[in-house]
Order: C-alpha cells, then structure tokens, then sequence
C-alpha cells in the first residue's frame, strides 16, 4: 500500500515557465512534508519542507502548498531552468512516537527544456 | 561540511560473496538511515538508528542482510551472502531533526 504517491512519472516544460509537481498522501497521522531533488548517480538532496501547520513555504524559485483536507502537496518552480532537471520526490513522516522515517514517494522526472 | 560520505560508490561481486558498505554521517548528526533503491520499489527504508541505536529495522529484507553503528561516525550494511536480486543504489543519509540528508549512494553489482 502506497502511503505517499506521485502519480506523474514524468513531466516536460518550457524554460521560464512554471512547473508544477504533485504529490498525494492517505495517512491523516503525517505531519511534516519534504520535497528531494536527484539527479543520475547522486543522492538525493534536500530541496524544501512544510509543517502541516502551514499551507505554503517558500523559498526562492520553490514553493510548497499543502491542503491537509485532499491530503495534496505540491511544489512550484518559478522559473523553471534547464537546471531543474532531475527526477523529485516527495517523502512525508509522522512525529507521532518519535520516529523519524520518512516515506517516499517514487519521483516525477522533470525535464526544462531550453 | 563534508556531507555524508559513502563507500565504496561501485561495487561488483559474484554471487555468495559477503559486501560491505560504509556509511560517516554528518558530524552532529543523531540518526542514521540506510535505504535501497531500485526501478520497481523505489526508495525502500531498510533500517534506521538513532544516537547509535538500531530504532527501525523492519524494512531489512532478510536475515543475510545486517547493519551496524559502532559509534557516531560510522555505520555498516553487511550482505552475506550476496544474491543477484540485491543489485540496487544503496544509500545513507543522516538527519538531526526531521531532514534527512543523503550520501551519494553505492552502487552494487551482484552477478
């Protein structure tokens, strides 16, 4: 049972434009979202995070909404550059009972094309 | 800061034989996170530690595969032995609070 899904394994955009990547959850328990970046033969890398007692977060280029009611994240990139390309994931936890796994999302790969 | 460092970042083995992967968090860090990537499960949690201690290892696959976090600054995933199916990008990451940060992965080949 997939507790975190992107359901968009890829998504192509114009350089300039927005590009929006989704993400959708169904356990009402996770509290704390974060957005990874990975491109081939790295690691992921930490782009951006939201609370659940927020709806937005910004930081530069990014942006991260959240409505806790569709249980729906998503992450806006404005401008999008020829450098944004790699694949994203989102990944969601819990702060119930301490722990703090994160569960994974399997990743949208963006493609900016110039 | 250094970041997570991982080794080795490829590894080719020959079914049966005995891996091992290293893992140096990120100083200051507490926790500690293996995970095993692949095309069909994705991002797979296989266990985690915290202040050294094993928290979560429900995700390990099967008793050939076992880790260890001796101390602060370093960790072990041990495959014995080795099967063609465990090829995948296996990665560490460290984390204080909620934010995980990850190495650069290891890339083992079992043939």
């Amino acid at each position: 049972d997939q507790q975190v899904k992107q359901n968009s394994p890829s998504l192509s955009v114009q350089e300039g434009r927005i590009s929006i990547l989704n993400c959708d959850y169904t356990n009402s328990m996770f509290d704390y979202f974060l957005w990874y970046k990975k491109y081939p033969a790295e690691g992921p890398t930490f782009l951006i995070s939201i609370s659940s007692i927020k709806d937005k977060n910004e930081d530069g280029r990014f942006t991260v909404f959240l409505n806790k009611s569709a249980k729906h994240l998503s992450l806006h990139i404005v401008p999008s550059q020829p450098g944004d390309s790699a694949v994203y994931f989102c990944a969601a936890s819990s702060s119930q009972g301490g722990s703090e796994k994160l569960v994974f999302g399997k990743g949208t790969k963006l493609t900016v094309n110039p | 800061d250094a970041g997570v460092i991982q080794s080795p970042r490829h590894e080719v083995t020959e079914m049966g034989q005995e891996v091992t992967l290293r893992c140096k968090p990120i100083s200051g860090h507490n926790s500690l996170f293996w995970y095993r990537q692949t095309m069909m499960r994705g991002l797979e949690l296989l266990i985690y530690f915290n202040n050294n201690v094993p928290i979560d290892d429900s995700g390990m696959p099967e008793d050939r595969f076992s880790a260890k976090m001796p101390n602060a600054s370093f960790s072990t995933l041990k495959i014995q032995p080795s099967e063609p199916r465990d090829s995948a990008v296996y990665f560490c990451a460290s984390s204080k609070q909620f934010t995980q940060y990850f190495g650069p992965g290891t890339r083992l080949t079992v043939l």
